[in-house]
């Protein structure tokens, strides 16, 4: 089974500093990992995930995260937040074989300060 | 191309009272889910289905029951709802399991006096 950690549940920062989400994960096998991000009154869409190949992966709006095996994390980060970042963040993972559902975090919102 | 779409958006139940949520997709998506989003707690997986026909339990599957008669439908029943099943319902299609991205609909908020 797989288990994924948040420690943080809140995070605010001012508008254009930079931001790191924590996520690490648990797993006696290999893993997919993903974070997905949840704007406000909507549903989860994905935001970058980590397959196989170099372990910095990056979005489209200037998130990237970096998948750490020995320390088995995979921080989100990005160098210059915008008013429109603030979201709830959630982490997940998913087996690479039996890999049926996703093991999500409890999630972290980012309240951006203008 | 309307992706995940869920029926109602909103319900208020009374204890006891049953109802079923609707989740419909149009991607012909073979893997379907249905979690609950409760504040602190995260996503929880509910049921899921791994195509027309087939259902398995999750996490928290106690008080819900599915179906999955037609491959772009998936129900989630509450026989006998109580307070306790206040909370955000997803639903999430899946092409496959894997790589494939999870999908999810604009949820269901449900209240039970």
């Amino acid at each position: 089974a797989q288990s994924v950690t948040q420690l943080d549940s809140q995070v605010p920062v001012f508008e254009e500093a930079p931001v790191e989400l924590r996520c690490n994960y648990s797993s006696s096998v290999s893993v997919y990992l993903f974070w997905y991000v949840q704007y406000p009154n909507q549903g989860l869409q994905l935001l970058l995930k980590y397959l196989s190949g170099s372990t910095l992966v990056e979005s489209i709006n200037g998130f990237e995260a970096e998948f750490n095996k020995s320390q088995t994390s995979f921080h989100l980060r990005k160098p210059s937040v915008h008013i429109s970042d603030t979201a709830e963040y959630f982490c997940a993972v998913s087996a690479l074989f039996g890999n049926e559902k996703l093991t999500f975090g409890t999630g972290t919102r980012l309240t951006i300060i203008p | 191309n309307a992706g995940v779409t869920q029926t109602p958006k909103f319900r208020v139940l009374k204890t006891g009272q049953s109802m079923t949520l609707l989740c419909a997709q149009d991607m012909n998506h073979e893997y379907m889910y249905w979690y609950r989003q409760d504040p602190g707690m995260g996503l929880r997986l509910i049921h899921y289905s791994v195509g027309e026909g087939t259902t398995a339990k999750g996490e928290v599957p106690d008080g819900y029951n599915v179906s999955r008669l037609k491959k772009q439908n998936f129900l989630l029943g509450l026989e006998s709802a109580a307070p306790s099943q206040t909370s955000v319902y997803f639903c999430a299609s899946r092409k496959t399991r894997g790589t494939d991205t999870q999908y999810f609909g604009p949820g269901t908020r449900l209240t039970v006096l």
